[in-house]
């Protein structure tokens, strides 16, 4: 039942270079927040993108979202090895399709190695 | 604490047994949330709490499953007959609010094997 898609679902580049992924959701929504995992930190929240937002930064991330095409992309520019996780995108529900309901629903995840 | 903390870390259940997973929120965070993380995917919503009221147990998978969070801090997702299939990570999440633009603050997850 998950309702995001990133892509690529697997990247790997230099440190130094650019990395963007990108996620594609199917329901209207309230907004979308990119999440990093790794097996030392655990799942931590980077950035929240309202759904009147079309561009946000935070540091040397840059998220954007288009939802008349139902779609973000998060770039991290300037990549260094400790950016090595997998990234997530996850959707809050509209209001008119969720009422009370805060749940987020995930996508499968980006998995991005940084080689030095 | 100053994050959220699960315990146990990891457990290993036989078949048929019952477990019980318990989470520490942030303190004073109002909802709190279960999912549950196969290998590879991303999390999958199983239950949120409002303080104390369950107001969301949509993504609970059958009824051998169960959360409660009985004073508005401390929850404890439990599991009966546990079954191969339950295997995953499972993890709790805590935001400061009700509101619908919330950042989850996430524990280290528990992983479950069921043998």
């Amino acid at each position: 039942s998950q309702q995001g898609e990133e892509d690529p679902q697997a990247l790997s580049i230099q440190e130094g270079e650019n990395a963007t992924m990108n996620c594609s959701y199917k329901t209207s929504i309230n907004n979308l927040q990119w999440y990093r995992q790794n097996s030392g930190r655990g799942l931590v929240h980077l950035i929240l993108i309202r759904s009147n937002e079309r561009e946000k930064h935070s540091g040397r991330l840059r998220v954007t979202l288009d939802t008349s095409k139902k779609s973000s992309s998060l770039l991290i520019t300037a990549s260094r090895a400790a950016d090595t996780a997998s990234y997530f995108c996850a959707t809050g529900p509209s209001v008119e399709n969720a009422g009370n309901n805060r749940k987020l629903i995930w996508g499968l995840g980006t998995s991005l190695a940084v080689n030095p | 604490g100053a994050g959220v903390s699960q315990s146990p870390r990891y457990k290993v259940a036989k078949r048929g047994q019952d477990v019980a997973l318990r989470c520490d929120p942030i303190s004073g965070h109002v909802s709190l949330f279960w999912y549950q993380q196969a290998l590879g995917q991303g999390p999958e919503f199983l239950t949120y709490f409002q303080n104390e009221a369950q107001l969301d147990k949509s993504g609970l998978p059958s009824d051998r499953f169960f959360a409660e969070r009985p004073e508005g801090s401390v929850s404890t997702l439990k599991i009966q007959r546990t079954q191969q299939e339950d295997s995953a990570v499972y993890l709790c999440a805590s935001s400061a609010t009700s509101g619908p633009y919330n950042e989850q603050f996430f524990g280290p997850g528990t992983r479950l094997t069921v043998l």
